[in-house]
């Protein structure tokens, strides 16, 4: 079985700090991890992946996120938010051969000027 | 690119009609696709995994005779709420895998809103 946990429903941060979005996961076998991004009334746009190897994992706009698989974490990050960064964000773990995605509850974030 | 689309982007109706959602990949074919639903609010739950060609797979409490799901070709599946009641009232969102490994990427549509009165 595998679940995801987003800690977190709402995360408030200022434009130019630094943006910290925090996953857990448990998954009986290897983890794929995924970061979403979803703005209002739009579908999900994938922001990064981790399947194999490196485990700092860098993706688009910006944002990175680093696999720990002895803290079952796969928090995501940006140096510097900007104001376009306001959204929901989820994490996903998938495993095995089915490619089905198990999502966390989300994260909004909320970018102040 | 990978784009995915969905028809209608919203729609109401009248409780039990029947509605039928389109999901359509543009520029890829995709072998197994997924669609979820989103409460307000909340995530995305799966609802089924769809292989072209073959029956749906449904997760558990979702209910395949409510939940029509028509994996017609390799860029086009199709979700028909049946006698739809206003708890079906959802955000549904479609997904296709482009590539044919199962670590390989979904692509979401933008999601249909279904209000039923």
């Amino acid at each position: 079985a595998q679940s995801v946990t987003q800690l977190g429903s709402h995360v408030s941060v200022s434009e130019g700090a630094l943006v910290l979005l925090r996953c857990n996961y448990s998954s009986s076998v290897p983890p794929y991890l995924f970061w979403y991004v979803q703005y209002p009334n739009q579908g999900l746009q994938l922001l990064l992946k981790y399947t194999t190897g490196a485990t700092l994992v860098k993706g688009i706009n910006g944002f990175e996120a680093e696999f720990k698989k002895s803290e079952t974490s796969f928090h995501l990050t940006k140096p510097s938010a900007h104001m376009s960064d306001a959204a929901e964000y989820f994490c996903a773990v998938s495993g095995g051969n089915t490619g089905k995605l198990i999502f966390g509850q989300g994260t909004t974030l909320q970018v102040k000027p | 690119g990978a784009v995915v689309s969905q028809h209608p982007s919203w729609v109401i109706c009248k409780s039990g009609t029947s509605v039928k959602i389109e999901c359509r990949s543009l520029d890829f074919q995709a072998t197994t696709m997924f669609w979820y639903r989103q409460f307000p609010k909340q995530s995305l739950m799966l609802m089924a995994t769809s292989n072209e060609g073959s029956k749906a797979t449904y997760e558990q409490g979702v209910e395949k005779d409510k939940f029509l799901i028509n994996h017609a070709s390799l860029t086009l599946s199709t979700l028909t709420v049946t006698s739809a009641h206003p708890e079906d009232s959802s955000f549904y969102i479609c997904s296709f895998i482009k590539g044919a490994g199962f670590t390989d990427t979904q692509y979401f549509g933008p999601g249909t809103r279904l209000t039923v009165l």
